[in-house]
């Protein structure tokens, strides 16, 4: 069955240090599609990246990078020197090629990551 | 620069009430979706729609039903609300599947309707 982990409840750091988001799926399909999204205070869940299956290579976007592994069925997020800025909830979720594209996706629990100054 | 826009942000309703969510979107999606999302669950899929008058159950659709009679507006009704489903309700859209291009599968979420049932 398909399910997306993501173990951290909350995360909490000071600026500008260094923090990654985890998160683990599980699929039986070959054909998937991997998103994260963030959640800001205002409520509306902001679109961040989505990698398919195919494509292993890691990405990097300002001060956000992404590591897909597929050996370890993971799809984790860094977010280098963090800023006050960056505190939300971040979903990461799932897309199956067997749901017809439709874009129904499978969430993980959320991390809410807290930057203090 | 609106685009998916969800018509009340807070509701209070009292048990056995007839409720309904609107949800509108501008940007001609095929495809909207209902969410909800409570702590610890992460989003949960209710009810989905691919095209006008087509719906298909989510995960958890039970105590809920939709109606989508035009393209842009998708709603979300609670027959008889009860307390287990005070939560948050976020509506979704995507552009039609099919071949999955540039955008395809990527939702575009409201700004939530955050419902209490007393």
């Amino acid at each position: 069955a398909q399910k997306v982990t993501q173990a951290q409840t909350e995360i909490s750091v000071v600026e500008k240090e260094d923090v990654t988001l985890d998160c683990v799926y599980e699929t039986r399909d070959t054909t998937y599609y991997l998103f994260w999204y963030k959640q800001p205070p205002s409520g509306e869940l902001v679109f961040l990246i989505r990698r398919n299956s195919f494509d292993e290579q890691n990405e990097i976007s300002g001060r956000y990078s992404w590591n897909f592994q597929k050996s370890t069925s993971s799809f984790n997020f860094t977010i280098t020197a963090s800023q006050v800025v960056d505190s939300a909830v971040y979903f990461c979720a799932l897309s199956e090629a067997r749901s017809g594209n439709t874009g129904k996706l499978i969430f993980g629990q959320g991390t809410t990551l807290q930057v203090k100054p | 620069d609106v685009k998916v826009t969800q018509s009340s942000r807070y509701l209070v309703k009292r048990t056995g009430e007839k409720v309904f969510l609107e949800c509108v979107q501008d940007m001609d999606h095929e495809n909207m979706f209902w969410y909800r999302q409570d702590p610890g669950l992460g989003l949960r899929l209710i009810y989905f729609s691919y095209d006008v008058k087509m719906k298909e159950k989510g995960d958890i659709p039970e105590g809920y039903s939709v109606s989508r009679e035009k393209k842009e507006r998708f709603s979300l009704i609670l027959e008889s609300a009860s307390t287990n489903q005070t939560s948050m309700y976020l509506c979704a859209s995507s552009p039609q599947g099919g071949r999955v291009t540039s955008g395809a599968n990527v939702l575009t979420f409201g700004a939530g309707s955050r419902l209490t049932v007393l």
